[in-house]
């Protein structure tokens, strides 16, 4: 089965610093990967995905994510964090193909911008 | 156009009882899943139906079951509930033919077991 992993249940970064949640990851096969940010009372988002192709993948609001083979790592990053990006962090796999695709989610990070 | 809608948002339950969570997925989608969201253990997946037919499953014991209505409207039940349901259920929706990239998540709702 397809894993993800993400080490670290909280990341504190101050304002205006650079950013990297970790992942690392678990897959046969090529890996589909993605990272979903989810606010506090809010739906889960999608920020952005990795199927092949560049390895340094960019996404919304200003993220990118790091795919690194050699390491099986899909770190999210952001060159300049903001207070407003303080939210919850999943890393995730997908398994399957076709209709029957289902995700399969890390179990998420914390990050917590300091002003 | 509306997004996914869950109802209720807010439920408390005590041990033992059952509990039926709604899910309305954008209009025209016909694929819904489900996952239950915890401290511990993230989002996992519990199951997806399209078309009114499980597509996919987790792996959760038989007390979670779900169904689909012609309307692509689901339901979530647990029967015999225990505290360790407690959790935030969010499902998604998807069109026919979109990868779960594309899935939109609803607000959740909040299921506390007592």
């Amino acid at each position: 089965a397809q894993s993800v992993a993400q080490p670290e249940d909280q990341v504190n970064v101050a304002e205006g610093n650079p950013l990297t949640v970790k992942c690392t990851y678990s897959v046969s096969g090529n890996p589909y990967l993605f990272w979903y940010v989810q606010y506090p009372n809010r739906g889960l988002q999608f920020l952005l995905k990795y199927i092949t192709g560049d390895n340094l993948v960019k996404g919304s609001y200003g993220f990118e994510a790091e795919f690194n083979k050699s390491q099986t790592s899909f770190h999210l990053k952001k060159p300049s964090a903001l207070v407003s990006d303080s939210a919850l962090y999943f890393c995730a796999v997908r398994e399957g193909r076709g209709g029957y695709q289902k995700v399969t989610f890390g179990t998420g990070t914390k990050l917590q911008v300091i002003p | 156009k509306a997004g996914v809608t869950q109802t209720p948002r807010y439920l408390i339950k005590t041990r033992g009882q059952q509990v039926t969570l709604s899910c309305s997925p954008i209009s025209g989608h016909r694929s819904v899943s489900w996952y239950q969201q915890t401290p511990g253990q993230g989002l996992q997946f519990l199951f997806e139906y399209f078309s009114e037919t499980q597509r996919n499953k987790g792996n959760f014991p038989g007390r979670f079951s779900g169904r689909q209505f012609s309307n692509s409207r689901s339901e979530m039940n647990v029967s015999t509930l225990e505290l360790g349901d407690s959790a935030l259920y969010l499902c998604a929706s998807r069109p026919q033919g979109a990868g779960v990239d594309t899935q939109y998540f609803g607000p959740g709702t909040r299921l506390t077991v007592l």
